[in-house]
Formats: C-alpha cells, sequence, structure tokens
C-alpha cells in the first residue's frame, strides 16, 4: 500500500496570508490527524477527522482549521498567517473504528512564513 | 495535565554501546503508549507499541520497551546500538479510544563509528 502523502512538500508564505495544506491517508483508513513540529514546542496535536467530522481538537486558536472529505482526503488551512506557524506539518492516518490504532505518518509540509 | 516526559535530550553512544531512553508520562486512565523514530530526511515511523499485554514489547530493529505502570515509564532500550541508529527519538502517549497523541520533547541519539 501506498504510504500517506502530503503536498506540498514545501511552502513559503507571507505574514497575513492564509496556507491550505493537503493529506491523501492510506487506503482504508479513516482517520486522518495533523500535528505541528517545530524546534521550540515539539510535536503538538492540532486536530483530528473521522468519517468528515472532528473528532478531537488541540490547543490551536482558530486560524488553524480543517476538514476531511468522503474519500478520506484531509485538508488543513491556516489564516492570516504569523512568523510563528513556521513549521512542519505532519498528517496522519490510521484505521480507527472506535478505539486507537497506531498512526502513520506522512513526510510533511515545510512552511516558511516571511 | 498529561504530558510526555524524555529526560535525556541529546545522547552520544559508540558502536556497540547499550542504550536506554527514557519516558515518563502523566495521563489518567488508560493509556497506549509508542515509540516513535525520526531519521535524518525522514519522517517518523513507528518503532513499537503497547495497547495492553505483556509489558514486554519488541519492535523493529531490535528496539524493545518495558511498561512499568508503578513508575508510569516506558523506557526504549537496545542491547548493541549501530550507527544508522543515529536519529531522534519521540516517546508518545494516547488515552483510551482517542488518536490523540502527546509526544515527549525528543530525544536526538547520535552514535559514533
Amino acid at each position: 500500500k501506498a504510504g500517506v502523502t502530503q503536498t506540498p512538500r514545501y511552502l513559503i508564505k507571507t505574514r497575513g496570508q492564509q496556507v491550505t495544506l493537503s493529506c491523501s491517508p492510506i487506503s482504508g483508513h479513516r482517520s486522518v490527524s495533523w500535528y505541528q513540529q517545530t524546534p521550540g514546542q515539539g510535536l503538538q496535536f492540532l486536530f483530528e477527522y473521522f468519517s468528515e467530522t472532528q473528532r478531537n481538537k488541540g490547543n490551536f486558536p482558530g486560524r488553524f482549521s480543517g476538514r476531511q472529505f468522503s474519500n478520506s482526503r484531509s485538508e488543513m488551512n491556516v489564516s492570516t498567517l504569523e512568523l510563528g506557524d513556521s513549521a512542519l506539518y505532519l498528517c496522519a492516518s490510521s484505521e480507527s473504528g472506535g478505539r486507537s490504532y497506531e498512526q502513520y505518518f506522512g513526510p510533511g509540509t515545510r512552511l516558511t512564513v516571511t | 495535565a498529561q504530558s510526555v516526559s524524555q529526560h535525556n535530550h541529546h545522547v552520544i553512544l559508540s558502536e556497540a554501546a547499550s542504550l536506554e531512553l527514557g519516558c515518563n508520562y502523566s495521563y489518567g486512565g488508560t493509556v497506549n503508549l509508542f515509540w516513535y523514530v525520526q531519521y535524518p530526511g525522514q519522517h517518523l515511523q513507528l518503532l513499537l507499541k503497547y495497547f495492553s499485554g505483556d509489558p514486554l514489547v519488541k519492535g523493529i530493529k531490535g528496539f524493545e520497551a518495558e511498561f512499568i505502570k508503578s513508575k508510569f515509564s516506558f523506557n526504549l532500550r537496545k542491547p548493541s546500538v549501530q550507527w544508522s541508529d543515529t536519529a531522534e527519538y519521540f516517546c508518545a502517549v494516547n488515552g483510551g479510544a482517542t488518536n490523540k497523541l502527546i509526544f515527549g520533547t525528543g530525544t536526538l541519539l547520535a552514535v559514533q563509528p
């Protein structure tokens, strides 16, 4: 099976702009989670989607949002970008049928805000 | 609050040395425990996991970890490291039916040939 894919891999944006990142989970996986990785804060959970519904949310401002489509692909959006949003954004997928499963991570999207 | 602590931020070992990386967690209720590895330039990969049963779990590449419930610990071990084990190692925990992973700050392991 193909792994988790994320597009684009690299992105440079200017403060105040918005950005949309995409994640395609492993075939058959219905849960998609997003994480932000920075040198200062480490890996932090953003949100999880399952069957097109947000099931869990981390402690991030409302500028961070996401959605999931019927084919389980997911997007996350960050509006009004700030310098501190520069990070590696990771997507993870799992089977997740009501209990916890192991998660498989994609390569990430490296976002740089200037 | 839920948290994961990794006590060693940077570890340097020679090849063939033994490895033990500490991980302690604070989480009420049933937990699932994980160790992930991030090799230079690669994405996060699962090394091993504990959901239930035997508290000594074996993972890929000769790694193992022991869940000690009374100590809230899940330390990672390998009897003999190789240069190719140079990577960053993350301990993570989630609880019950949630997929929300709480990660430790990571341990950078450098193995000198």
